[in-house]
């Protein structure tokens, strides 16, 4: 998986809790987005970062805020989870070269809210 | 809005055959178009790319072929086997190397 944890890998948790899924790689790339996987939807752009503290919304970012502090960790926050936010996640990279998508994902976080 | 249309949702071949999934797009601001590849319980990988400049490109027993008139490229696996079951997923790419995905196809190489 390219250098890319993820943790917790699996995660029940109630209505109405914040919830943090964090990304971490030691590839040094630029970029990380964050994902989430649905039947019959595919993967959807949560949020993703272009820098440090550089950081912009993706397709379904309602509900999600996401932070970088450091090149290496990309975190991903349930402000109060429901449950249409069950879901797995998926944390990916770029090394972000011009006209290149190339992405590496992790292995995934299941998250439950009941 | 759905900027990238993929069909079939599923799909069975018999091992040695071939398998093809299409995908279209909506708008001409896509610079890359990649192919990944989903076992179960995995991330996505990613198997082949193609850029728009390039009407085809060919991987071992995969290919992508590409036609920007009409906002289509495709996934073709020549001699599929049982271990390309999987499910496959195109993407259009945009900037900062951003992926809008299809919605899937799940293919099934019957033995």
């Amino acid at each position: 998986d390219a250098g890319i944890t993820q943790s917790p890998r699996h995660k029940v948790t109630e209505t109405g809790t914040p919830v943090t899924l964090r990304c971490h790689q030691t590839e040094n790339h630029r970029y990380m987005y964050w994902y989430r996987q649905d039947p019959g939807h595919g993967l959807r752009l949560i949020h993703y970062s272009y820098g440090v503290k550089d950081t912009d919304k993706g397709e379904v970012s309602d509900g999600y805020s996401v932070s970088r502090s450091k090149t290496e960790d990309f975190l991903l926050t349930l402000e109060s989870a429901t449950s249409s936010q069950t879901s797995v996640y998926f944390c990916a990279i770029s090394p972000g070269l011009a006209g290149v998508g190339e992405q590496y994902f992790g292995p995934g976080t299941r998250l439950t809210v009941t | 809005q759905q900027q990238v249309k993929q069909s079939p949702q599923s799909l069975i071949v018999q091992k040695g055959g071939i398998s093809i999934i299409n995908c279209a797009y909506e708008n001409t601001a896509f610079d890359y178009f990649p192919w990944y590849q989903q076992f179960p319980g995995k991330g996505p990988a990613l198997l082949i790319a193609i850029r728009p400049d390039v009407s085809e490109k060919k991987e071992g027993r995969f290919t992508i072929s590409f036609n920007k008139s009409a906002k289509q490229f495709s996934l073709h696996i020549m001699d599929s086997q049982p271990g390309d079951s999987a499910t496959y997923f195109c993407a259009v790419c945009s900037g900062y190397s951003t992926l809008t995905f299809g919605k899937g196809t799940m293919l099934l190489v019957s033995p």
